[in-house]
C-alpha cells in the first residue's frame, strides 16, 4: 500500500460527459503529480500540484483541469468526454516540489462509451 | 519527442538469463528513478540514482547512473518470472517541475 488513494477504482460514462477524479496524497506529501496511460504506453506526465500551486503542466487538453485543496487532496476533471479519453489516470505524490521519488495509487480506470 | 527513451521496448526471456534495461536522455537530470508497473496497478518505486557513475544494488538488480547523469541502466541477474513486468525510467526535468516518464521496457520472463 503506496499511502495514495484515488477513487473512484473503475468509471464508465459516456461521450460528452464529465467526471471528476480524486486522488487523496501519502500524509505530509505536498505534491501531486496526475499521469494519463492509455493500453499499452507509458505514463504521459498532465499536470502537477504543489502545496495547493499549480506548478507544471504537460500535455494536458483544453478539456482537462485539476486543482489541489487546501487539505492537499486533489482533483482531476475531465469534460466533453471522447472515446479517447479512455485511460488508466494515475496520481502520484512526492515529498518535494522536484523529486523524482513519487508514490503512485492505484489507478483510475476510465471507459468512455 | 521523447526525453527518456528506453530500450529494448519488449525483452523476452527464459528465467536465469540475464538482461540490461537502457534508459537515455539528451538532457541532464538531477536524479533518475527506475519504477516497475504491473497490469492495473501503479508503478513502484525501485530505486533513485542521484550522483553520475552510482551505481546502487538491490538483490539481483544493479542500478548505474551514467557519468554525465543522461542515461541510466537496469541489469537483471538470473531472471525469474516474478520480475516479469513493465520498467520504467523517470526523472525531474530540470527546472520545470515536471515527472516525466520513459517509453518504458515490457519484460516477460518465461519459468
Amino acid at each position: 500500500d503506496s499511502g495514495v488513494t484515488q477513487t473512484p477504482k473503475h468509471l464508465i460514462t459516456a461521450t460528452g460527459q464529465r467526471v471528476t477524479l480524486r486522488c487523496s496524497p501519502r500524509s505530509g506529501d505536498l505534491s501531486v503529480y496526475w499521469y494519463q496511460q492509455s493500453l499499452d504506453q507509458g505514463l504521459q506526465f498532465l499536470i502537477h500540484y504543489y502545496n495547493g500551486e499549480e506548478r507544471a503542466k504537460g500535455n494536458i487538453l483544453e478539456r482537462f483541469s485539476a486543482q489541489q485543496f487546501p487539505d492537499l487532496h486533489s482533483e482531476l476533471n475531465l469534460s466533453s468526454l471522447e472515446l479517447g479519453d479512455s485511460a488508466l489516470y494515475f496520481c502520484a505524490s512526492s515529498t518535494h516540489r522536484d523529486s523524482g521519488t513519487a508514490f503512485f495509487g492505484q489507478g483510475t480506470r476510465l471507459t468512455v462509451v | 519527442t521523447q526525453l527518456l527513451e528506453q530500450s529494448p521496448q519488449f525483452l523476452s526471456i527464459q528465467e536465469g538469463e540475464n538482461l540490461t534495461v537502457y534508459c537515455n536522455s539528451s538532457s541532464v537530470f538531477s536524479s533518475l528513478q527506475w519504477y516497475r508497473q504491473e497490469p492495473g496497478e501503479g508503478p513502484v518505486l525501485l530505486v533513485t540514482v542521484v550522483t553520475g557513475g552510482e551505481v546502487k544494488k538491490l538483490k539481483r538488480l544493479t542500478f548505474q547512473f551514467g557519468d554525465a547523469r543522461k542515461d541510466s541502466s537496469l541489469h537483471i541477474t538470473a531472471a525469474q518470472p516474478g520480475d516479469t513486468g513493465l520498467y520504467l525510467c523517470a526523472g525531474p526535468l530540470y527546472n520545470t517541475d515536471k515527472l516525466i516518464f520513459g517509453t518504458g521496457t515490457r519484460l516477460q520472463v518465461f519459468p
